[in-house]
């Protein structure tokens, strides 16, 4: 199975500010189609998940551009150009190359 | 737009079932994957079942050979069939095309 790790698992953040999450994968996530399946969410309190990123760099419809995503193989990363209050919750990555897994998830909060 | 209305959750004890539905509209259910997600009470997301368009199906190891996924093409709905059901089933269970969520049901299994 893969097992998805994503680091830090608490992120304080100016407003402002960047914000880098990484997410690394126990295995290859290019799948044999040559696509990589790795997804970024964002969670609010009391909220169903929203989906930010979708092949690892694809900004989904409405998805603010000081959001992106980048990486390759095992290794991946979220970042946010300049943090607003909006932001805070919690974010995951999934892998969807080896059917699903998601990370342990990083809450980012406000300083 | 797509929406997706989950139902079906409630209070089972140990060992009993549930059937859980997501209707969909804006959206044929078999048209793409669809998956099923759920989040422990303070805890991070879990991958549980994946239905693809072509009707195979995937399940976590936590779950295999007690739940079901189906869909009901004519009423446009994915199930989730849970039997065998324990404590740490409890959650909120998610349906999920990847970019469209529902809002979740509770299910608690609890004597």
């Amino acid at each position: 199975d893969v097992v998805m790790t994503q680091s830090p698992l608490s992120l304080p953040v100016t407003l402002g500010q960047p914000a880098s999450i990484s997410c690394r994968s126990s295995q290859s996530l290019v799948y044999s189609d040559g696509n990589t399946y790795l997804s970024w969410f964002h969670q609010r309190p009391g909220q169903s998940p929203r989906r930010l990123i979708y092949k690892v760099s694809k900004r989904d419809s409405g998805v603010p551009d000081r959001f992106s995503g980048s990486g390759s193989g095992t290794d991946f990363t979220l970042k946010i150009s300049r943090v607003e209050a909006e932001d805070v919750g919690v974010y995951y990555c999934m892998q969807g190359s080896h059917l699903y897994t998601f990370g342990q998830g990083t809450k980012l909060e406000i300083k | 737009e797509v929406q997706l209305v989950e139902s079906g959750g409630g209070l089972v004890q140990p060992g009993g079932s549930l059937r859980l539905s997501c209707a969909a509209s804006g959206f044929i259910v078999s048209s793409s994957y669809m998956i099923w997600v759920r989040q422990a009470p303070g805890k991070g997301l879990e991958w549980v079942s994946v239905i693809y368009s072509g009707g195979n199906t995937y399940y976590a190891d936590s779950v295999k050979g007690r739940f079901t996924i189906s869909r009901d093409n004519s009423k446009n709905t994915l199930y989730l069939q849970m039997t065998s059901l324990r404590v740490e089933d409890t959650a909120v269970y998610y349906c999920t095309t990847g970019v469209s969520w529902g809002q979740g049901t509770l299910v608690t299994v609890s004597s």
